[in-house]
């Protein structure tokens, strides 16, 4: 069974520069994969942020970029604002029609 | 502009076999993948099924194959998700989701608001 992986939890200053990553539990992420990330505040709808690796979703600013960083995907934010503080979701195809999201990084900004 | 709207949730029983139903709008439905996508209570994102842009191929994750069946009526621009055998811990908010592209190939780039169903006794 494939597990994705992301940090539990990660804090970066107002103005600062976060990556997040996406791994898995065996092997390497390539854009095979798919990598794509989404950002939730409670109670809302996920709203999509990257998909494909590094196309940005309609709307959302160039602070967000995507990438493939080692072997993982990552979510870089750049002069994190208050309102980045979210959880943030990754997602993988790991073939078969098949899709997997990670457990999530909660992100705070202080 | 795009919309997705899912309906259908509720309280059920366990054993119970609800439909949600996507009703889309906005964008040429026919020619998307479309997913579902839950979260069950204060926890993370699940993806359940996927169908692509004609019906032709479905696919789903272990926890559910076998007793969800994902649909699309292209005529009618809505999405299905039949559940059958419904347990407890298929308590969740259920998302659908535009794919980005026809098939699997793509995640998901537009989301609906969620239907909530609760399995309860």
């Amino acid at each position: 069974q494939t597990v994705v992986t992301q940090e539990p939890s990660f804090s970066v200053s107002p103005g600062g520069t976060v990556t997040l990553t996406c791994g898995l539990s065996s092997g390497s992420v390539s854009t095979s994969y798919y990598p794509s990330w989404y950002q939730q505040t409670p109670g809302q709808a996920p709203r999509t942020l990257i998909y494909t690796t590094n196309t940005r979703s309609s709307g959302v600013p160039d602070r967000f970029s995507g990438s493939i960083l080692g072997n993982k995907a990552a979510l870089t934010i750049t002069g994190a604002q208050a309102d980045d503080e979210s959880d943030y979701y990754c997602v993988l195809y790991v073939g078969s029609g098949i899709w997997v999201f990670g457990g999530g990084t909660k992100l705070t900004v202080l | 502009q795009v919309q997705l709207v899912e309906s259908g949730g509720g309280v059920v029983q366990p054993g119970r076999s609800p439909r949600l139903s996507c009703a889309v709008s906005g964008f040429t439905f026919s020619n998307y993948a479309m997913h579902w996508v839950r979260q069950a209570p204060d926890k993370g994102l699940e993806w359940v099924a996927v169908i692509w842009y004609d019906g032709s191929n479905k696919y789903y994750a272990d926890s559910v194959k076998g007793r969800f069946t994902i649909s699309r009526d292209n005529s009618n621009n809505t999405l299905y998700l039949q559940m059958n055998s419904l347990r407890v811990e298929d308590t969740a908010v259920y998302y659908c989701a535009r794919g980005v592209g026809a098939t699997t190939r793509g995640s998901f780039d537009i989301w609906g608001q969620g239907t909530m169903v609760t399995v309860s006794s």
